[in-house]
């Protein structure tokens, strides 16, 4: 997708260890933001940045924590991965929250946690 | 926080048909209302929205309408298409970074 991009694509990663994923973003956008996606579920907000070290936490932010030291980066970090974090995660960008021009979504990291 | 409800949760439609997915919502302080599209495999994309000051918006086969006496808007995919066939997202805005997307509803198209 145009101007924003996840990494790694696809992660397996063993219980208990930390796993980091990175969104960068080239359209300068003040607002970044990380969704996890679950069947039955939809797109439920982890963690969403407003600025360079401003961050605020969503509605499932129980096991991660986020970091933001440039405006270009995002990244989402499982502490110590549970199995009920395995899930698709979601990087997110947007003009002034999403009230101009909506959000605009990378392709996603689909992550498995063994 | 059940502030946006999405109907209905799945559908199923003939080629040639129209699809009809509402989202009704609480919050009177919306402002903005997009309807997303995810195609499997893919992040959402925006497909249209519409401002309050409006009833109808239309972008070729997709038009969305909205009732704001009823606080309802509804996507209306005319002349569906095999290559329609997604998981649309409403998520009107307002100054509540926090509001979650929701499930979203599934179209099928069949040839």
């Amino acid at each position: 997708d145009a101007g924003i991009t996840q990494s790694p694509r696809h992660k397996v990663t063993e219980t208990g260890t930390p796993v980091t994923l990175r969104c960068h973003q080239t359209e300068n956008h003040r607002y970044m933001y990380w969704y996890r996606q679950d069947p039955g579920h939809g797109l439920r907000l982890i963690h969403y940045s407003y600025g360079v070290k401003d961050t605020d936490k969503g509605e499932v932010s129980d096991g991660y924590s986020v970091s933001r030291s440039k405006t270009e980066d995002f990244l989402l970090t499982l502490e110590s991965a549970t199995s009920s974090q395995t899930s698709v995660y979601f990087c997110a960008i947007s003009e002034e929250g999403g009230a101009i021009g909506g959000y605009t979504f990378g392709s996603g990291t689909r992550l498995t946690v063994v | 926080q059940q502030q946006v409800k999405q109907s209905p949760q799945s559908l199923i439609v003939q080629k040639g048909g129209i699809s009809i997915i509402n989202c009704a919502y609480e919050n009177t302080a919306f402002d903005y209302f997009p309807w997303y599209q995810q195609f499997p495999g893919k992040g959402p994309a925006l497909l249209i929205a519409i401002r309050p000051d409006v009833s109808e918006k239309k972008e070729g086969r997709f038009t969305i309408s909205f009732n704001k006496s009823a606080k309802q808007f509804s996507l209306h995919i005319m002349d569906s298409q095999p290559g329609d066939s997604a998981t649309y997202f409403c998520r009107p805005w307002a100054n509540d970074y926090k509001l979650s997307f929701g499930a979203g509803t599934t179209v099928t198209v069949r040839a």
